[in-house]
């Protein structure tokens, strides 16, 4: 009954691996997005979708490449994985644009 | 861009006290503002949220107030309980930025019993 869910809640990889993490929702909201958190819990909005449409593209390496292939499916690929990109990363969803975001349990991803 | 500045950045409070988190925030077209509270492991939940055509809303033991000429708002949890502690996070958007949440730096609120 998630509402929000991304899998893997773990992603343990060495750097330079390429990895995705997966985002769904069962709430039927149009708009979906990316959060990174770092290590002093500073949240930053990296991409958001709205009915599929990227709508906001924050200033993220093009390592990052998100796909949403429905508005119920967000996910997150990342190739050369670096050292810096060890954070938690958070998918969530709003019904439309400005209102209330659900966010899902997040992805800790940790580089060797 | 938006830019949301938090204080303090870490609050401790003895049990059935209160306590208020402020906010500020730079673009004058914001319009909503949510609060989110983050417990250790755990995802940001919504708690509240307040939009700019309201001064004050208020849901049980927490209320969040608006200032939109001075650009602040605030939080204020009554009669904290030790399941109040978390980190809590203000956050605001407007239409021009896309509805983008621009978020603060977070306040780490410890309830002493």
């Amino acid at each position: 009954d998630t509402a929000v869910s991304q899998t893997p809640k773990y992603l343990v990889t060495q750097m330079g691996n390429d990895k995705s993490i997966k985002c769904e929702q069962n709430l039927g909201h149009d708009t979906m997005y990316w959060y990174k958190q770092d290590s002093k819990k500073f949240l930053k909005i990296m991409f958001s979708y709205n009915n599929k449409e990227l709508i906001i593209n924050e200033t993220v390496p093009n390592r990052f490449s998100p796909k949403s292939p429905d508005k119920a499916h967000l996910n997150l690929h990342i190739n050369s994985l670096e050292l810096g990109d060890s954070a938690v990363y958070f998918c969530a969803s709003s019904r439309q644009r400005n209102q209330p975001q659900h966010f899902g349990d997040g992805t800790r991803l940790s580089i060797l | 861009g938006e830019n949301v500045e938090q204080h303090p950045s870490t609050l401790s409070v003895q049990e059935g006290d209160s306590a208020v988190i402020k906010c500020t925030y730079s673009d004058s077209a914001s319009n909503y503002f949510p609060w989110y509270k983050q417990e250790l492991g755990k995802r940001p939940q919504l708690i509240i949220d307040i939009r700019s055509n309201v001064g004050e809303k208020k849901d049980q033991r927490i209320a969040v107030t608006l200032n939109k000429t001075a650009k602040h708002f605030s939080l204020h949890i009554t009669e904290t309980q030790p399941e109040d502690s978390a980190v809590y996070f203000c956050a605001a958007s407007h239409q021009a930025g896309d509805y983008k949440l621009s978020f603060g730096a977070g306040t780490t609120v410890t309830v002493r019993a």
